[in-house]
């Protein structure tokens, strides 16, 4: 079975300084990796996703994430954050070519600081 | 266009009495259907997929239910509700990418 892992359930961090907000999977199979954002009182949408190829992808809005096979990472880091990226993320993953069932981490609240 | 559509919002029920949620989609046939919990310090757990009209696999052993009645309608219910039944409940419908979730605006159950 699939398990996603991510450790820290918050992350502070002053306006215009990076972030990283760690991601850690499980699984035999090959998977998907996903992150989704949670907006203050709205849905989840997807920010970005790996299914193969390069190995580092980009979201529209200065986020990225590189997967990493060895260490079972996909990490997401932003150089420099802003107030409007307050939000929860949440790292996802799904079997390859099997991916009927998607299983979320608890999430990290990312609080940004004025 | 797809939509998708959760209702009630907001939902407040004493212990032991009943539970129906519902969502629908428009805009798409046959879509992947899921329902997800979020509980505080839970993060996001997945309860109920569906493929199809009828075919429903459950994630999560524990006193709710889910049906699909019809291709793009799928209900969340319970006999009798828990107080660990309180939580943020989420219907999602896939897209065609992999991993491509399409959330509802949500149902907050509070089980008093």
């Amino acid at each position: 079975a699939q398990s996603v892992t991510q450790l820290d359930s918050q992350v502070p961090v002053f306006e215009e300084a990076p972030v990283e907000l760690r991601c850690n999977y499980s699984s035999s199979v090959s998977v998907y990796l996903f992150w989704y954002v949670q907006y203050p009182n709205q849905g989840l949408q997807l920010l970005l996703k790996y299914l193969s190829g390069s190995t580092l992808v980009e979201s529209i809005n200065g986020f990225e994430a590189e997967f990493n096979k060895s260490q079972t990472s996909f990490h997401l880091r932003k150089p420099s954050v802003h107030i409007s990226d307050t939000a929860e993320y949440f790292c996802a993953v799904s079997v390859r070519n099997r991916d009927d069932k998607i299983i979320f981490g608890k999430g990290t609240r990312l609080h940004i600081l004025p | 266009s797809q939509t998708i559509h959760q209702w009630p919002a907001t939902l407040v029920q004493p212990v032991g009495s009943p539970l129906s949620l519902e969502c629908t989609v428009e805009g798409t046939s046959n879509p992947n259907l899921y329902w997800y919990r979020q509980a505080a310090g839970r993060g996001l757990q997945l309860l109920f997929y569906s493929v199809g009209i009828g075919q429903i696999s459950s994630e999560v052993p524990q006193n709710l239910s889910a049906s699909r009645p019809q291709d793009r309608q799928f209900i969340l219910s319970s006999k009798k509700l828990l107080l660990s039944d309180s939580g943020f409940y989420l219907c999602a419908w896939k897209g065609g990418f992999p991993g491509e979730l399409f959330f509802g605006e949500g149902s907050r159950l509070t089980v008093l």
